[in-house]
């Protein structure tokens, strides 16, 4: 089936430093691939996107690349800030089909 | 209109209670998700409604949960005799797609539930 696996737990950072949040998935042939960001208190907001292969998706000063060999869309942004202090989610909807699969979701904490 | 829009934003109900919430999906988009999100939790699904074909019902974690949605237009989510532990914020998005490919879905602000 298809399934996306982010790393486990919170993760704590000081600002300025580089941030790094893994992302794999399973899924048959090209699934297009995001990252979805919830500031606390508020909705779900498309952060960026891939739809194949080798694509950059980037929004914000963070990026991901659509990596087929490794099945992976790691997020990763140089400098983070406070205002970077959210959950991500990292998703896909398989090639053809609508229907959206979403990891567990990683809170990030960005400490002064 | 620019965005889903979901309403009501906050609804408490007493225990046992009916209640219904709504979803305005974005013009023209085609498919549109329920989910439903505890508290520090992630994203449950709950069903997907894809134009007019048999919405995908198998993420409603009762009888007592049910969704409609006439062609492409406005969803309802409807729980009966609620419980406690469906206190949650219930999201509804839309989404697009051109050919095979499909960018993305549009999230609403979310109904947050709460059952006293």
């Amino acid at each position: 089936g298809n399934s996306v696996t982010q790393m486990e737990g919170p993760v704590t950072l000081s600002e300025e430093a580089f941030l790094t949040i893994n992302c794999t998935y399973t899924a048959t042939g090209y699934p297009s691939l995001f990252w979805y960001v919830q500031y606390p208190g508020e909705g779900l907001q498309l952060l960026l996107k891939a739809t194949k292969a080798d694509d950059k998706g980037s929004n914000k000063g963070f990026e991901a690349t659509y990596r087929k060999e490794t099945t992976s869309f790691h997020l990763e942004k140089g400098s983070v800030q406070v205002s970077d202090s959210a959950v991500y989610f990292c998703a896909l909807i398989p090639y053809g089909n609508n229907r959206l699969a979403f990891g567990k979701g990683n809170q990030v904490v960005v400490i002064p | 209109g620019a965005g889903v829009s979901q309403s009501p934003s906050n609804k408490v109900t007493e225990k046992g209670k009916d209640v219904e919430l709504r979803c305005d999906p974005i013009s023209g988009h085609t498919a549109l998700y329920w989910y439903r999100q505890r508290l520090g939790q992630g994203l449950e699904f709950l069903i997907y409604f894809q134009g007019n074909s048999a919405p995908d019902k198998s993420g409603l974690p009762s009888d007592r949960f049910s969704a409609e949605r006439t062609g492409e237009s406005v969803s309802t989510l409807t729980i009966q005799r609620t419980q406690q532990e469906d206190s949650a914020v219930y999201l509804c998005a839309s989404s697009y797609r051109v050919g095979q490919t499909n960018y993305g879905y549009t999230f609403g602000s979310g109904t947050r539930l709460t059952v006293v």
